[in-house]
């Protein structure tokens, strides 16, 4: 099955800062991953996404990249703000077979953005 | 859109009884997933299904987790009995399914914490 493995654990960053957050996956049948953001209390948010025949997206601060040769995608968040502080988390599916929108999801990462 | 619904938000039980936690899909949803989250195991997938039948239960832990989905509104996760390791928050989310090809976004409910005394 798949695996993600995702870094660092923890980021904290000045508030004006970028932060990048990484991911690899194991599979490469798989082919659309997500980002969530996870706040305190709260179930994850889905943040931005890419599917494997795209290199990079772009959603105003935030954005995606992908190298399916590498096997691995990263998320980019630029002029980082206190209410990005959250748990982050990369996650990978596939839509073939038995395993059709199992999203394996990585460890995460606790932003704190300092102001 | 009222999103995912589940119930309760949060669940306080002693050891060796029956807990039933609730979820509502969003309406037109035809997949719905049952996940757990600790800070030892992060996010698990315990069992999702697809128009109402389940199609992986390879993550429930064990005989004394099961899941049901009746209808395309309603699906129960129940754990009998519970013990104290079983503590976590239980996240419900839903997603079109196939319908929805490579992008098939699932959304999340609040969640239920569940402790077991």
């Amino acid at each position: 099955g798949e695996n993600v493995e995702q870094h660092p654990s923890t980021l904290s960053v000045q508030e004006g800062d970028s932060a990048v957050i990484k991911c690899t996956y194991s599979d490469s049948a798989s082919n659309y991953f997500p980002w969530y953001k996870q706040e305190l209390g709260k179930g994850p948010q889905l943040i931005i996404d890419i599917r494997s025949n795209v290199g990079e997206k772009k959603d105003q601060r935030i954005a995606v990249t992908l190298n399916k040769t590498a096997k691995h995608f990263s998320l980019h968040i630029t002029e980082t703000q206190p209410e990005d502080s959250a748990v982050y988390f990369c996650a990978a599916s596939s839509t073939g077979g038995t395993s059709y929108g199992k999203l394996t999801f990585g460890q995460g990462t606790i932003l704190t953005v300092h102001p | 859109d009222a999103g995912v619904i589940q119930s309760p938000r949060h669940e306080v039980t002693e050891m060796g009884q029956e807990v039933t936690l609730r979820c509502k899909p969003i309406s037109g949803h035809n997949s719905l997933f049952w996940y757990r989250q600790t800070m030892m195991r992060g996010l698990e997938l315990l069992i999702y299904f697809n128009n109402n039948v389940p199609i992986d239960d390879s993550g429930m832990p064990e005989d004394r987790f099961s899941a049901k989905m009746p209808n395309a509104s309603f699906s129960t996760l129940k754990i009998q009995p519970s013990e104290p390791r079983d503590s976590a928050v239980y996240f419900c989310a839903s997603s079109l399914g196939r319908l929805a090809g490579v992008r098939d976004t699932q959304y999340f409910g609040p969640g239920t914490r569940l402790t077991v005394l």
